[in-house]
């Protein structure tokens, strides 16, 4: 079993549909939580990052945690084609420089 | 414009060659990584660094080998043992102080063995 679960897709979804973005995980001393956006043959961009658990809102994009659960989640309000692309989930626990990720969540958004 | 490049952007290499991707940063940050990305396989740590002159191995180091000389570069070799190479190169750093977990990243070097 891997450490992060993350379903691959692909996902697509009509403009400003509502998006629900997921990964678990089973490593309970996960205390960092991050959400990557990657378009097509670029670098993953830092999109959100949330210390344990809680909500954390930027923009059209909310970033839930429950470690009670060992999930986090990445809603997108109002979602535009500009959007697609795969999103990454990854996570450290407190001390660890390495960050284990997510397979990533292809998602297109359709005009 | 601070930032991470990655050099050069496409790479092609015949088998039994040995190949040199550049990363360089001017983000001030400690640590440095390597990750090697697959379809439908996310990324997959090769080496990082959290000091200058000191590198430890990731999941998948073998075929593959670092140098951290300098506090801005973390330059990753591909050598003949990596049997399979090809496959698109994305390096990272981040702070150490201040226990900071966020990684940014470079744009990448799509690397082809021919």
């Amino acid at each position: 079993q891997k450490e992060v679960e993350q379903d691959p897709g692909p996902l697509s979804v009509p403009e400003r549909a509502i998006v629900s973005l997921n990964c678990t995980y089973s490593n309970s001393a996960f205390q960092y939580f991050m959400w990557y956006r990657q378009y097509s043959r670029k670098g993953p961009e830092l999109l959100m990052y949330t210390y344990s658990s809680g909500n954390k809102e930027d923009g059209r994009f909310t970033a839930q945690v429950d470690k009670s659960s060992k999930y986090i989640s990445l809603f997108i309000r109002d979602s535009q084609p500009s959007d697609s692309a795969t999103y990454l989930c990854a996570m450290s626990a407190n001390g660890a420089q390495k960050l284990v990720f997510g397979q990533g969540t292809r998602l297109t958004i359709n005009p | 414009d601070g930032g991470i490049t990655q050099s050069p952007k496409y790479l092609f290499r015949k088998e039994g060659q040995n190949v040199t991707l550049s990363c360089e940063q001017n983000l001030n940050h400690d640590a440095m990584y390597w990750y090697r990305q697959d379809p439908g396989q996310g990324l997959r740590l090769i080496y990082y660094s959290q000091i200058v002159n000191d590198f430890q191995k990731g999941d998948i180091a073998e075929g593959y080998s670092v140098s951290r000389e300098k506090k801005e570069s973390f330059p990753l070799t591909v050598t003949s043992a990596q049997k399979n190479p090809t496959a698109f190169y994305l390096c990272a750093s981040s702070m150490v102080a201040g226990a900071s977990y966020e990684q940014f990243f470079g744009p990448g070097t799509r690397l082809t063995v021919l």
